[in-house]
């Protein structure tokens, strides 16, 4: 079946725009996850949803990110005034459920802040 | 809170020998462990579990890893290192909360597997 679908695979911006990033999770997964990958390093923690509610954003790194989930399917995040700190390769999975199921991950989206 | 380290950024193996990737761990309670493998410019794939039973639980592609609870080790292993197994491998670890069931998942900074033919 499908996987995990991020739109876009690259985005490019400039410095201080804004930007939204699209996570189409497995159907029927109830968790999603966001992490954010940057060169060299394992995934970092962002936000966690059971449904459509925030279940766990403490991985957020300022008031600039923000995520949504309006429909607990597919989850969009934003981000505000970029910076060219936040460039990274940003993460999407899901899991049927919040227990031991492994984490679902898809290809990524590839933020360059210029 | 919950981490894990690897520290071997890099391993190299000759192929046909046995490889082992490092993991420690540190999580309040009963950890739920993980090991995931990425391919350059892909999403991370799981490769194996341990939730609870016998320490030694196998995988995909071959793998296999030992749950050590007195080492709070979760080493990767395969008998016999093929070229296609060179990757980035992490290992990641969930504890249990009440509220959700769930911690979040923790990940290593990753171990770069190189086979060497």
């Amino acid at each position: 079946g499908a996987g995990v679908s991020q739109t876009p695979s690259n985005k490019v911006t400039e410095k201080g725009k804004y930007v939204e990033l699209r996570c189409d999770p497995i159907s029927g997964h109830t968790a999603l996850y966001w992490y954010r990958q940057s060169l060299g390093q394992g995934p970092e923690f962002l936000i966690y949803f059971q449904g459509t509610g925030a279940a766990d954003d403490s991985g957020l790194p300022n008031d600039r990110f923000f995520a949504v989930r309006p429909e607990g399917s597919v989850s969009t995040l934003k981000i505000q005034r970029t910076e060219r700190g936040d460039s990274a390769v940003y993460l999407c999975a899901s899991s049927p459920d919040f227990s031991n199921s492994p984490l679902h991950f898809g290809n990524g989206t590839r933020l360059t802040v210029t | 809170a919950q981490s894990v380290a690897q520290p071997e950024d890099q391993v190299n193996v000759a192929e046909g020998n046995p490889l082992t990737v490092k993991c420690t761990y540190s999580v309040s309670g009963n950890p739920y462990l993980f090991w995931y493998v990425q391919y350059p410019n892909r999403g991370l794939q799981f490769l194996l579990k341990y939730i609870t039973g016998d320490n030694l639980v196998k995988g995909s592609y071959g793998f296999e890893a030992e749950f050590n609870k007195s080492q709070t080790s979760f080493h990767l292993k395969k008998p016999s290192a093929l070229v296609s197994d060179s990757a980035l491998y992490f290992c990641a670890v969930r504890g249990l909360i009440s509220n959700f069931g769930n911690e979040k998942l923790t990940f290593g900074t990753g171990t770069r597997l190189t086979i060497i033919p």
